[in-house]
């Protein structure tokens, strides 16, 4: 199957600054892009979905300028935590779908943010 | 609207005896099911998904699930659980085979007793 990759896999950061992650498809061009949020022992929310070269869409509640989402390429999407604060500090996992792989979503392994 | 519920956030059985995740749907539209895997601190992957073609799915690492649409369930079963099988599952819900949008159960915890 099709490889994601996200990169780092863990952070910390202090409150107040913001914090960059990336969101690979290494082996086919990911057309559309999903990021979801996981707080510790519950299920997966979706925070937005992005296709290459347009906006992203936020589901309802997400706030568009605290995380932005970027997916200039069919194999990069990256997801920006603008002034981070404490209680964003999650498990952060993007999944990807396109090219040969239409149908089926692949799953990064997650990114671990800590906000001091 | 689709949803998801899996019953028991937590299972505890045996090693080598029967595993049985539970997951009933609500979907207005025929539903496309997956049952997903995530060990500790990493994402997930996908187990088996069904798309229509056949009711009895069979998955990866000996997993498989039944579609019973009179009984809205897409239950996962494995004949002997190993130890290895220790992890959370995920059961998810999209409205169709192209869209996927998932929107996901809240996740079962599966131990195995030595």
């Amino acid at each position: 199957g099709a490889v994601v990759s996200q990169h780092p896999s863990w952070v910390i950061c202090k409150s107040g600054t913001s914090v960059k992650i990336e969101c690979r498809s290494l082996d086919f061009q990911a057309t559309t892009m999903f990021w979801y949020r996981q707080f510790p022992k519950q299920s997966l929310m979706l925070m937005a979905t992005s296709n290459e070269g347009s906006k992203a869409t936020y589901e309802q509640g997400v706030e568009k300028d605290k995380f932005l989402i970027n997916h200039a390429s069919l194999t990069l999407s990256t997801l920006t935590v603008t002034s981070a604060h404490p209680e964003d500090s999650s498990f952060y996992i993007c999944s990807a779908n396109g090219g040969l792989y239409t149908g089926e979503l692949f799953f990064g392994e997650g990114s671990r943010l800590t906000v001091l | 609207a689709q949803s998801v519920t899996q019953l028991g956030s937590h299972v505890s059985v045996s090693e080598g005896a029967l595993v049985l995740l539970r997951c009933n749907y609500s979907s207005s539209v025929p539903p496309y099911l997956f049952w997903y895997v995530q060990y500790p601190n990493q994402g997930l992957q996908l187990l088996l998904k069904y798309t229509s073609a056949a009711t009895l799915v069979k998955g990866i690492n000996g997993f498989e699930a039944e579609f019973k649409k009179s009984e809205t369930s897409f239950h996962l079963t494995k004949p002997s659980a190993h130890m290895s099988d220790a992890a959370e599952y995920f059961c998810a819900v999209s409205r169709n085979f192209g869209n996927e949008k998932l929107t996901f159960g809240t996740g079962t915890r599966l131990t195995i007793i030595p």
